[in-house]
């Protein structure tokens, strides 16, 4: 099973400022021929279900704003807003969608310095 | 974009049986992967199992293979999964979800308590 595993688990940021989470994979998470890393971003909020605000490892989502971006390739990954919201308060998710069992990280929670 | 309604949670006594139904809007239903994800209290998200567009294909996560079956009925838009032998570690909310690149549709959940 490919093991994703976030840094770190908990992250404090000012408003206005710019947030970066980390999400290493244990084993390349490239899905055959593609050539696309199957990585995945969610923004979960208190009560709700998860949203998708990445796939592919940096295309956003629909509706999703411009601050929220996602980069890497390989095995190492990152979620970056640009600049800190007070929506943006909640707990986020990579995951990788290569193959099954499709694993999630253990989840980022992010609060407001 | 689809809208996804989760059914059939509750409360039931270690060993019991449940069967949890998600009902997808729209026509294009069958063109999609599915997938059920769970998050106990308090804690993560966890993949469950997948379907694929015609049923032919599933998945299962370690914790559940043998005790859990998923299937769909593209005639009726739904996705099932079938909770046999249920154990106190299965209390969750259960999410269904549509894949496309990534799992783009959620549901609201359902809550499965495994409690005597």
């Amino acid at each position: 099973d490919i093991v994703m595993t976030q840094s770190p688990d908990s992250l404090a940021v000012s408003l206005g400022e710019r947030a970066t989470i980390n999400c290493k994979s244990s084993q390349s998470v490239v899905f055959g021929s593609s050539n696309r890393d199957h990585i995945s971003w969610y923004q979960q909020k208190p009560g709700q279900p998860p949203k998708l605000l990445i796939y592919w490892a940096s295309t956003r989502g629909s509706g999703v704003p411009d601050r929220f971006s996602g980069s890497g390739s390989g095995t190492d990954f990152t979620l970056t807003i640009s600049s800190l919201q007070a929506e943006d308060v909640a707990v986020y998710y990579c995951q990788q969608f290569c193959s099954s069992p499709y694993t999630f990280g253990q989840g980022t929670k992010l609060e407001i310095k | 974009e689809v809208q996804l309604v989760e059914s059939g949670g509750g409360l039931v006594q270690p060993g019991g049986a449940l069967r949890l139904s998600c009902a997808a809007s729209g026509s294009t239903f069958r063109n999609f992967w599915m997938h059920w994800v769970r998050q106990p209290p308090g804690k993560g998200l966890v993949w469950v199992s997948h379907i694929n567009n015609d049923g032919s294909e599933t998945t299962y996560a370690d914790s559940v293979r043998g005790r859990f079956t998923i299937s769909r009925d593209n005639a009726k838009n739904t996705v099932y999964l079938q909770m046999n032998s249920l154990r106190a570690e299965d209390t969750a909310v259960y999410y269904c979800a549509r894949s496309v690149g990534g799992f783009d549709s959620w549901g609201q959940g359902t809550l499965v308590t495994v409690s005597s």
